[in-house]
C-alpha cells in the first residue's frame, strides 16, 4: 500500500541553521505530495505541496522538490527561526476522485536561539 | 463556517463510558476525515467520508469505534466502552476535492 517515511526526530537546530527533513514515499499511482505543519497548541495546516514530478513547493522560506526518480520530497529551509519550531508531517494523496491522504509519522523541530 | 470546528475541545471520561465527538466541516466540502493523534505519535487515519459514497472505515481500530455523517455535513465519531488507550487528540479534516486538507483544532480525549 501507499506509505510515507520521514526522518525521526526530534531535530534540534540553532537559529539560522540549515534545515533538511527527509521524506520518501511509496505509492501505487502518481501522487501529489504535501508538507503539513503543526505549531505548538495549534491544528495542522498545509505548508506547501507539489502535484507533479520536478515541481517545487515553497512557502514561508521552506521548499520541497518532488523527485520521482528517488521518490522523495525533502523539506528544506536555508535559515530557521525560533518560530519554525513545530511538528512537520509529510503526506501524499493519489490523484483522482478518491483522495485519502497518507501521512508520515511527523518530525518535531526545535529551534533554539 | 470559516473553518473546520470540533466539539468538545476537551473531554474527560471514565473507562467504560461512551463518548461522542463532533465535527463541523467547512461548508460545501464534500470529503471529511477523522484521524487520531496519540501523544508523541503521528496521525492515524480512522475513517473517510466522500459525498454519498460508502465511507472508508479501514482505519477504525475496533468495533467500539463508529462514525456517521448526516446530510453530507456534520459528522459524529462515537467511541463505545472507552479504554485508557483511546486517550488521544481526535482530529477532523475536510476537503473540497482540491487535495489540501483543512483541519479542525481537535478534541483532546482523556480516559481515566
Amino acid at each position: 500500500g501507499d506509505s510515507v517515511t520521514q526522518m525521526e526526530g526530534p531535530v534540534t537546530l540553532s537559529e539560522e541553521a540549515f534545515l533538511t527533513i527527509n521524506c520518501t514515499y511509496t505509492a501505487t499511482g502518481y501522487p501529489s505530495l504535501f508538507w503539513y505543519v503543526q505549531y505548538p497548541g495549534e491544528g495542522l495546516q498545509l505548508l506547501l505541496k507539489a502535484t507533479k514530478a520536478d515541481d517545487k513547493g515553497s512557502n514561508k522560506g521552506f521548499e520541497a522538490t518532488y523527485r520521482k526518480e528517488t521518490t522523495s520530497f525533502h523539506l528544506e529551509k536555508g535559515s530557521v527561526q525560533v518560530s519554525d519550531s513545530a511538528v512537520y508531517f509529510c503526506a501524499l494523496t493519489l490523484s483522482g476522485g478518491y483522495q485519502k491522504v497518507t501521512f508520515g509519522t511527523g518530525t518535531k523541530l526545535q529551534v533554539i536561539p | 463556517g470559516a473553518g473546520v470546528s470540533q466539539s468538545p475541545s476537551n473531554k474527560v471520561t471514565e473507562k467504560g463510558k461512551d463518548v461522542e465527538l463532533r465535527c463541523d466541516p467547512i461548508s460545501g466540502h464534500t470529503a471529511l476525515y477523522w484521524y487520531r493523534q496519540s501523544l508523541g505519535q503521528g496521525l492515524e487515519f480512522l475513517i473517510y467520508f466522500q459525498g454519498n459514497s460508502a465511507p472508508d472505515k479501514s482505519g477504525l481500530p475496533s468495533d467500539r469505534f463508529s462514525a456517521e455523517r448526516t446530510g453530507g455535513s456534520v459528522s459524529t465519531l462515537t467511541i463505545q466502552r472507552t479504554q485508557q488507550e483511546d486517550s488521544a487528540v481526535y482530529l477532523c479534516a475536510s476537503t473540497l476535492g482540491q487535495e489540501t486538507q483543512y483541519f479542525g483544532p481537535g478534541t483532546r480525549l482523556l480516559v481515566l
